[in-house]
């Protein structure tokens, strides 16, 4: 199994900050991982797909980067309604593998 | 509009059997894998298995091979995922989503087994 370490589990940030969340993957997956929002009680949302392609409609200010085994995602001026779990999911092999998820809480 | 929608809250005893839903609507529903998502009260997205629903090719995630069965009825749109003898260890949110790549969600559906 692909194994995916995302770190970190939690952090806290301003409102404009920039916040930054990584994805090792324990082998390569290519490009094919994206990246989720989860907030409480609610279904996880697509925010980037294809390591650093921004999902329709989801603000500029989220971003990806990466391929292989590292992956990065970034919200840039962080905003109240960011608040959320950010998970990572790597699709290349089976079995599909999340990340462990990061709550990102704002100060 | 592309959408999945699933099938209500269920509440159930310890060894029921039980089948849940998900319609999709808005596209190709024979052309597109859906997966189906376990998230335990608390915890982290884990990926149970997904279905072809134009051939229903299925694959497992070995964790849960053999603790539930999923299929799909092309001709209504409709997947599904099913026990047979539920645990109170299924208490979870159970959620569908369009590919492997997960695009778009469905609600979830909250099953809890208690006695």
């Amino acid at each position: 199994d692909i194994q995916m370490t995302q770190s970190p589990s939690s952090l806290s940030a301003s409102v404009g900050d920039r916040v930054t969340i990584t994805c090792r993957a324990s082998q390569g997956v290519k490009y094919d991982l994206a990246w989720y929002q989860q907030t409480p009680g609610k279904a996880p949302k697509r925010l980037i797909f294809a390591a650093s392609s921004l999902q329709s409609g989801v603000p500029s200010r989220f971003s990806g980067s990466g391929s292989g085994t590292e992956f990065t995602f970034t919200i840039s001026n962080l905003q109240p309604e960011d608040s959320a779990t950010y998970y990572c999911l790597q699709h290349n092999d089976y079995p599909l593998t999340f990340g462990g998820g990061t709550k990102v809480e704002i100060k | 509009e592309v959408q999945v929608v699933q099938s209500g809250v269920e509440v159930k005893k310890p060894g029921d059997s039980l089948k849940i839903s998900c319609r999709g609507s808005g596209y190709s529903f024979p052309s597109y894998w859906i997966a189906w998502v376990r998230q335990m009260p608390g915890k982290g997205l884990e990926w149970m298995g997904s279905i072809y629903p134009g051939d229903s090719n299925t694959r497992y995630n070995p964790s849960f091979q053999g603790q539930v069965t999923i299929s799909a009825d092309k001709s209504i749109s409709t997947a599904y995922l099913q026990w047979s003898s539920l645990k109170a260890s299924d208490t979870a949110t159970y959620y569908c989503a369009r590919s492997f790549a997960m695009d778009v969600w469905g609600q979830g559906t909250a099953v809890t087994v208690s006695s």
